[in-house]
């Protein structure tokens, strides 16, 4: 089946980078999401790339795409304290109307 | 934009009792929504997969007695946990599928209802 995994915890200083990894088992992955989770709350979908695509830039967001590796990942410049929440990687392999596999979540802590 | 809300934000229940969480597309016509439950400090679980005007889809382990979905309209899905436990306790978030082009056929999440059951 499929199995999506990340790192749990990441601390960075304001106004460094943050970089979040996750890797996944499914060849047949075709859309590879970015979830962001504030405490209590749902999910809010900040980005997803296709697997055709290396690369997506986003504003502060950047979605690098290793597919041979089956390595994603997604780098946040200027981390601002509004950025601690916990990111889900998720994929899917054939869109919207099929489910959704999470990762366990990365917890970032963005340090004043 | 693709909004989707739930209701109740948060609920508290004695064991034993029902309880119906709703989930709704508010600007969207969703064919296709999705329950999922969220341990503490885990990641989200399908449950399982509502689509309008049919039987729900479960996940192998889900109790599809325990869990009733319905899918009445193409902007409401209904979870009700019958005779709930503590073990039930949970964080259950729902997402509706937005129909779209390849590029565009998304999920779009719920903000979660938070069950605690006594």
């Amino acid at each position: 089946g499929e199995d999506v995994e990340q790192s749990l915890f990441l601390s960075v200083r304001e106004g460094d980078s943050s970089v979040i990894n996750c890797t996944y088992t499914d060849s047949s992955s075709t859309y590879l999401y970015w979830y962001k989770q504030e405490p209590g709350a749902g999910l809010q979908l900040l980005t997803y790339i296709f697997s055709n695509m290396d690369m997506k830039q986003d504003q502060r967001l950047t979605v690098l795409l290793n597919k041979k590796d089956k390595h994603l990942s997604l780098r946040i410049a200027d981390t601002q304290t509004g950025d601690s929440a916990i990111y889900f990687c998720a994929e899917s392999s054939t869109g919207g109307y099929q489910k959704v596999t999470f990762g366990t979540g990365t917890k970032l802590q963005v340090i004043p | 934009g693709a909004v989707v809300s739930q209701h109740p934000s948060w609920v508290i229940c004695k064991s034993g009792t029902s309880v119906k969480i709703e989930c709704r597309s508010l600007d969207f016509q969703a064919t296709t929504m999705f329950w999922y439950r969220q341990f503490p400090k885990q990641s989200l679980m399908l449950m399982a997969t509502s689509n309008e005007g049919s039987k729900a889809t479960y996940e192998q382990g889900v109790e599809k007695d325990k869990f009733l979905i319905n899918h009445a309209s193409l902007t409401l899905s209904t979870l009700t946990v019958t005779s709930a436990h503590p073990e039930d306790s949970s964080f259950y978030i729902c997402s509706a599928r937005k129909f779209g082009t390849w590029s565009t056929d998304t999920q779009y999440f719920g903000p979660g209802t938070r069950l605690t059951v006594l």
